[in-house]
């Protein structure tokens, strides 16, 4: 079954880290480009990163370069996002998602809740 | 950054009614854009890439056109599960960005 697991979410203080992992299922890490997308509550969509299927870190969006990155274990079909120096303004569920080709996003997980807050 | 820009905001409509959800970009992309369907609480759902093509099992009901700058999503007889939010994605370059979103309501 091909599928996305989101799990590492939960409440942080600011200023603190914390690690998602996204477990894949259905198919390779190395055959495909791995994104995060992030919501705040009741706000729209932000993609925030991608991890080519080479393992790459191509691009992140502006906020959060420099604090956040993402990494893969492709022996544990495992897909990471390491957040670090967090702020409230990076409370959201996270998505990881699968790009198709070019890339739009063909398979999304359920989204992990964090919640940055003292 | 590529903008992306929704309209309306808001769209109330009847089962059965065919609806249309426009989405423009601040700058030419090409036919690199996708639609995607989210009901609450729920994660999104690709229906639309390259514009106009159908996500595979997404129903025929739904329809995109546009290049360029502007783009539309069309569904014809509306059914109850289509209510939702839709948003549009640009991937014609980085950051990828999304439409603010279009909120779906049954009248």
């Amino acid at each position: 079954q091909v599928q996305l697991v989101e799990s590492g979410g939960g409440v942080v203080q600011p200023g603190r880290s914390l690690r998602l992992s996204c477990a894949v299922s259905g198919f390779s890490l190395s055959d495909y480009a791995m994104h995060w997308v992030r919501q705040a509550p009741g706000k729209g969509l932000e993609w925030v990163t991608i991890l080519s299927h080479v393992g790459i870190n191509k691009y992140s969006i502006e906020s959060v370069r420099g604090r956040f990155s993402v990494s893969r274990d492709i022996s544990k079909s495992t897909l990471y996002l390491q957040m670090d120096s967090l702020t409230t303004d990076d409370s959201a569920v996270y998505f990881c998602a699968r790009g198709g080709g070019g890339s739009y996003f063909d398979l999304w997980g359920q989204g992990t809740l964090v919640t940055v807050s003292s | 950054d590529i903008q992306m820009t929704q309209s309306p905001s808001t769209l109330s409509a009847y089962v059965g009614d065919t609806v249309t959800i426009a989405c423009r970009a601040s700058q030419t992309i090409s036919a690199w854009l996708a639609w995607y369907q989210q009901r609450p609480r729920k994660a999104p759902k690709l229906l639309i890439y390259k514009a106009s093509m159908l996500e595979s099992g997404v129903p025929e009901r739904f329809s995109a056109s546009g290049s360029g700058t502007e783009f539309t999503l069309t569904i014809s007889g509306l059914q109850p599960e289509d209510f939702a939010m839709y948003y549009c994605q640009q991937y014609n370059d980085y950051p990828y960005t999304f439409g603010q979103g279009t909120r779906l309501e049954i009248k």
